[in-house]
């Protein structure tokens, strides 16, 4: 069965450092979305992605944050500068939207722990 | 802006009993999805209810949507431990998904 998966499933990091999330969707889903969850915390939407750009952001995604879609498979988002409280499960999800024969939910990947020290 | 919010946020009930967690959100929409979650795992997608008055039944959980009433219910049968885990409902709008509190579900023998 498809299943979307992520790179690295953890990894620690010094506070002001870059980091890089990967993760490669289902082949023929078209959108893409990155939530965190803190431990023991709700998910939250960090940003959605539909023909190669950012449809929405929240307020947690600032300019520390960005996503790219580098090649037709994988969907990277690198977070510029660590801080403490970007420590989380970060989550990418896709989906293949709401179509005649689609139920538009999202699946999600085993997800990628980031520590940062 | 939507807002989602479960009741209760923490369910303790002994195996063989019945439950309902609710869901209520802010802002019309006709796309609510119920998923679980296990310590430390992913999100497992348990229902997508795209109408309203939808009703989906898998096993010992029954999940219905209301969309005047912006609510939705997880209804648990005869709870046994298996069950035991986070449940968290999600209704989409302006591009994504946005997620309740969850409900935290311990199954007491």
């Amino acid at each position: 069965e498809p299943e979307v998966t992520q790179t690295p499933s953890h990894q620690v990091t010094q506070m002001g450092q870059e980091v890089i999330l990967r993760c490669v969707p289902i082949s023929n889903h078209l959108y893409f979305y990155w939530y965190r969850q803190i431990l023991g915390q709700k998910v939250e939407f960090l940003v959605s992605f539909y023909n190669n750009e950012i449809s929405e952001k929240s307020e947690i995604f600032d300019d520390q944050f960005s996503v790219e879609r580098p090649d037709g498979s994988n969907f990277t988002l690198k977070i510029r500068s660590t801080k403490l409280e970007d420590s989380a499960m970060y989550f990418c999800a896709s989906s293949d939207g709401l179509g005649t024969a689609n139920t538009g939910e999202l699946f999600f990947g085993e997800g990628s722990r980031l520590t940062v020290l | 802006e939507l807002k989602v919010e479960q009741n209760p946020l923490f369910l303790s009930m002994q195996e063989g009993k019945n439950y309902t967690i609710y869901c209520n959100y802010s802002t019309t929409s006709d796309r609510l999805y119920w998923y679980r979650q296990d310590p430390g795992k992913s999100l497992e997608s348990l229902f997508v209810l795209l109408s309203n008055g939808a009703v989906k039944q898998e096993g010992r959980l029954m999940a219905s949507l209301d969309t005047k009433a912006r609510l939705s219910t997880l209804h648990i049968t005869a709870a046994v431990h298996d069950l035991s885990a986070t449940y968290f409902c999600a209704v989409f709008g302006n591009e994504k998904l946005t997620f309740g509190t969850g409900t935290r579900l311990t199954i007491i023998p």
